[in-house]
């Protein structure tokens, strides 16, 4: 079955360490694309990418880099410049708006926790 | 700007009991519409969505139907279930873009 796969499920940083957060696709779908969730609140656009070699900022960019070298592939490195990292990342993936109207898959997402 | 408003929670009902949650949105041009459910530990998995006016998405009991003269989108279930707590996300994209604009989530507990 073709899915998204987020991994670890549980993640702990120390302060001043980076990490970074796996996403892996085989829907062959272009668009990826890294939310933060918080509790009582919805999700934040961090970043996109719509096509290999290519993304861009979301709403919330700042103390995170992404990479897309592969397209099955965006991982999210959370950096020591994000000083308030804890939360629950969800990775995405979608077929471009501009092809057909299809909906956003999600995988099941990455508990970050400061220790 | 573009936004959606969710009715906060947590709603709370008994099973088999009628279930209304509601959404409306502000957008510029043509937005679709989206009902997502995240049950707990889990990621958001899409229930039902509209692409134009008029339209009724439904999925496993779940109805909502594209309001453009209400700017709404409430989601309804005539009969809910235990195993429907979770919470729910409401949500639009703009027309030519990839970016969800999600509400900020209702969390919905039915009790036996």
């Amino acid at each position: 079955d073709g899915g998204i796969t987020q991994s670890p499920k549980y993640l702990f940083r120390k302060e001043g360490q980076n990490v970074t957060l796996s996403c892996e696709q085989n829907l062959n779908h272009d668009a990826m694309y890294w939310y933060r969730q918080d509790p009582g609140q919805g999700l934040r656009l961090i970043y996109y990418s719509q096509i290999v070699n290519d993304f861009q900022k979301g709403d919330i960019a700042e103390g995170y880099s992404v990479s897309r070298e592969k397209k099955e592939s965006f991982p999210l490195t959370v950096t020591s410049a994000q000083k308030n990292p804890t939360a629950f990342y969800l990775c995405a993936s979608s077929i471009p708006r501009g092809i057909s109207n299809q909906p956003q898959h999600f995988g099941d997402g990455t508990r970050l926790s400061i220790l | 700007g573009n936004s959606v408003t969710q009715m906060e929670g947590p709603v709370t009902l008994s099973e088999e009991a009628f279930l209304t949650i509601n959404c409306t949105y502000t957008a510029t041009g043509y937005p679709s519409l989206f009902w997502y459910v995240q049950y707990p530990g889990e990621g958001l998995q899409l229930l039902l969505k509209a692409t134009k006016a008029d339209d009724k998405g439904s999925n496993k009991g779940f109805e909502a139907t594209y309001r453009k003269e209400t700017t709404s989108f409430h989601l309804e279930k005539g009969s809910v279930q235990v195993s429907d707590s979770a919470v729910y996300f409401c949500a639009l994209t703009l027309y030519n873009t990839d970016k969800l604009i999600f509400g900020t989530g209702t969390r919905l507990q039915v009790f036996p």
